[in-house]
């Protein structure tokens, strides 16, 4: 059964903080993916990777990082945490389709 | 560049209604379309696709069309039931990349 894990359903952190959110697929896929989903927006895609080790701009970059060290895991790094990144996160990875995580609920306070 | 517009929700429908979502896209080219379905507390998951025009998409009694001459991918359920109960994805992937756009995302409630 296809499988993409995200390390944390709820994270709460505070303003400033650096923040790492995991993400790990069993499908041995090539292509992962970081997106944001707020209520209204749908979803944004932040950063994806087509490759280990590599990795390409999405829609909103901004105040985040990616690092893609083995072919499974793709973490999404917020490297001062704010206010307006207190979001859901949904990492998907992808062969002929994209399959999501449950998703991370973060919360900067 | 590639868009996806969806119906605004909520849709509110008693059970063993009719469902229709109505969703239309913008792209070059003959992009592959989807529809995923998100129930509450989880990830979005694949409800169904269609790669070339005039192709329907079908699964678990939804069922969708691909109209190239309309740019169009409605989403329809004859007969909905409470358990339909969730968001609802339409979205669009150029052929052969693997980079999707989404739609807003229509939220669905059913009541008994």
């Amino acid at each position: 059964d296809v499988k993409v894990t995200q390390s944390s359903r709820y994270l709460v952190k505070r303003t400033g903080e650096k923040v790492f959110l995991e993400c790990v697929q069993d499908m041995d896929h090539e292509n992962m993916f970081w997106y944001r989903q707020d209520p209204g927006l749908g979803l944004r895609l932040i950063y994806f990777s087509y490759d280990v080790k590599m990795k390409e701009k999405g829609d909103i970059p901004e105040g985040y990082s990616v690092s893609r060290e083995k072919k499974e895991r793709f973490s999404l790094i917020l490297e001062s945490a704010s206010t307006n990144q207190t979001s859901m996160y949904l990492c998907a990875s992808s062969g002929d389709i994209q399959y999501f995580g449950a998703g991370t609920r973060l919360s900067v306070l | 560049g590639d868009s996806v517009t969806q119906m605004e929700g909520p849709v509110t429908l008693s059970e063993e209604a009719f469902l229709t979502i109505n969703c239309t896209y913008t792209a070059t080219g003959y992009p592959s379309l989807f529809w995923y379905v998100q129930y509450p507390g989880e990830g979005l998951q694949l409800l169904l696709k269609a790669t070339k025009a005039d192709d329907k998409g079908s699964n678990k009694g939804f069922e969708a069309t691909y109209r190239k001459e309309t740019t169009s991918f409605h989403l329809e359920k004859g007969s909905v039931q409470v358990s339909d109960s969730a968001v609802y994805f339409c979205a669009l992937s150029p052929w052969g990349y693997q980079k999707v756009t989404f739609g807003t995302g229509t939220k669905l409630q059913v009541i008994p």
